[in-house]
């Protein structure tokens, strides 16, 4: 069974920067993409980043380019987030994210709890 | 603003039928952008209920169905429970290692 535990959420003032790590299990991690996707409150989901396997490849969405860093640990099973320059808009719950290679285009296929992350002064 | 629409808000009664409907700006759904959807209850993660238009995963309730029309794509639920009571969210890749979601709906059974 696939398991993704995602931890290091909490508070932080404007500016301030967060390690989200997310623990996986159950299939062999370094042969899939990983992703971080967040949802805000009163808002939907946003991917915030992808990091493939092998190549480590990684992209962003505009809104945290710049900011955030994504990376990944094969001998760990642990994907990262680096969350630096924090801003109020960032306050979401964090999920991890397995990616799902289907005939044509991929997808989300396990994701984990989520962790808070709430950026206030 | 999403690229992706979806109706803010859905209702049925318990062993009703509804459809959730999933129409793309710029292109963002079109005949060879396939959709995923996700059911979402507060408190959890996020689950895979329909991947590329159509296709159910194993462990999915066959009640749940996915379809396209040109660049509007659907989620129809049939018999609905009160489990069903949940946010659904539609995805379609933008490309350039890109992926976007629908607004979410949030379906209330009556």
């Amino acid at each position: 069974e696939v398991q993704l535990l995602e931890s290091g959420g909490g508070s932080v003032q404007p500016g301030g920067s967060l390690r989200l790590s997310c623990t996986a299990s159950g299939f062999t991690f370094s042969n899939y993409a990983m992703s971080w996707v967040r949802l805000a409150p009163g808002k939907g989901l946003e991917c915030v980043s992808l990091i493939y396997s092998v190549t480590s490849s990684t992209n962003y969405a505009d809104s945290v380019k710049g900011r955030f860093t994504i990376s990944r640990d094969d001998s760990k099973n642990t994907l990262y987030l680096q969350m630096t320059s924090l801003r109020a808009e960032d306050t979401a719950l964090y999920y991890c994210a397995k990616i799902g290679y289907g005939d044509y285009v991929d997808y989300f296929d396990n994701w984990g709890q989520g962790t808070l992350v709430t950026v206030s002064s | 603003q999403s690229a992706l629409t979806q109706p803010a808000s859905v209702s049925g009664s318990p062993g009703q039928s509804i459809t959730i409907s999933c129409t793309g700006a710029n292109n963002a759904v079109a005949i060879y952008n396939l959709v995923s959807w996700y059911q979402h209850h507060p408190g959890t993660g996020p689950k895979l209920m329909i991947y590329e238009d159509t296709k159910r995963p194993s462990g999915v309730s066959d009640r749940f169905s996915g379809s396209k029309s040109g660049i509007t794509a659907s989620l129809t639920i049939s018999g609905l429970q009160a489990e069903d009571e949940a946010d659904y969210y539609c995805c379609t890749f933008a490309g350039s290692k890109t992926w976007v979601f629908g607004g979410g709906t949030k379906l209330t059974v009556l």
